[in-house]
């Protein structure tokens, strides 16, 4: 069984126009959830995780994320992107005490 | 800190050779991770070491895959022979502690003829 679902391959945005990056993931008693970046041609970079705490994570470059346990969700967010925000987006989980699993990733495509 | 270092950074090789990848993770980290991204399969966990043992190795494809970590700053991770379809990304990582960040090299780009 999946452990985390990254459902959109591909989207496309204008530059300064918000977006929505989404990750849901398999139901479990204690998960850990990470968001991760990849540029082209360079390894991946955290963005923000979630461990426990507030549900409301904050990460680097503007982005954030909300962890919502009834809708087993930890959707990626920024207001406003840039151009220099294309680029793979990995939702990671580790779910009970076993290995952090990767989504299939989100290309996140900004145009002018 | 230097972050994750990894060499090669590309590599080209014939069939049926072998294939040596090495990794040095960050200083301190005591957990150390192997992966392997593809277009196909994405990004699969090999192997991963805590305090130079391996812990988990579920993830190897097959015996001709094997890593090896002889002291805290050095892994290895080896193809022999090599297949054209091991030709993939190999991404080391490391962490202080499991459930901590994971700190990524910027990856051996492998192709295998």
């Amino acid at each position: 069984a999946q452990s985390v679902t990254q459902l959109d391959s591909q989207v496309p945005v204008f530059e300064e126009a918000p977006v929505e990056l989404r990750c849901n993931y398999s139901s479990s008693v204690s998960v850990y959830l990470f968001w991760y970046v990849q540029y082209p041609n360079q390894g991946l970079q955290l963005l923000l995780k979630y461990l426990s705490g507030s549900t409301l994570v904050k990460g680097i470059n503007g982005f954030e994320a909300e962890f919502n346990k009834s809708q087993t969700s930890f959707h990626l967010r920024k207001p406003s992107v840039h151009i220099s925000d294309t680029a793979e987006y990995f939702c990671a989980v580790i779910l009970g005490f076993q290995k952090l699993v990767f989504g299939t990733g989100t290309r996140l495509l900004v145009s002018p | 800190d230097a972050g994750v270092i990894q060499s090669p950074r590309h590599e080209v090789t014939e069939m049926g050779q072998e294939v040596t990848l090495r990794c040095k993770p960050i200083s301190g980290h005591d957990y150390l991770f192997w992966y392997r991204q593809t277009m196909m399969r994405g990004l699969e966990l090999l192997i991963y070491f805590n305090n130079n043992v391996p812990i988990d190795d579920s993830g190897m494809p097959e015996d001709r895959f094997s890593a090896k970590m002889p002291n805290a700053s050095f892994s290895t991770l080896k193809i022999q022979p090599s297949e054209p379809r091991d030709s993939a990304v190999y991404f080391c990582a490391s962490s202080l502690e499991y459930l901590k960040t994971q700190y990524f090299g910027p990856g051996t780009r492998l192709l295998v003829l």
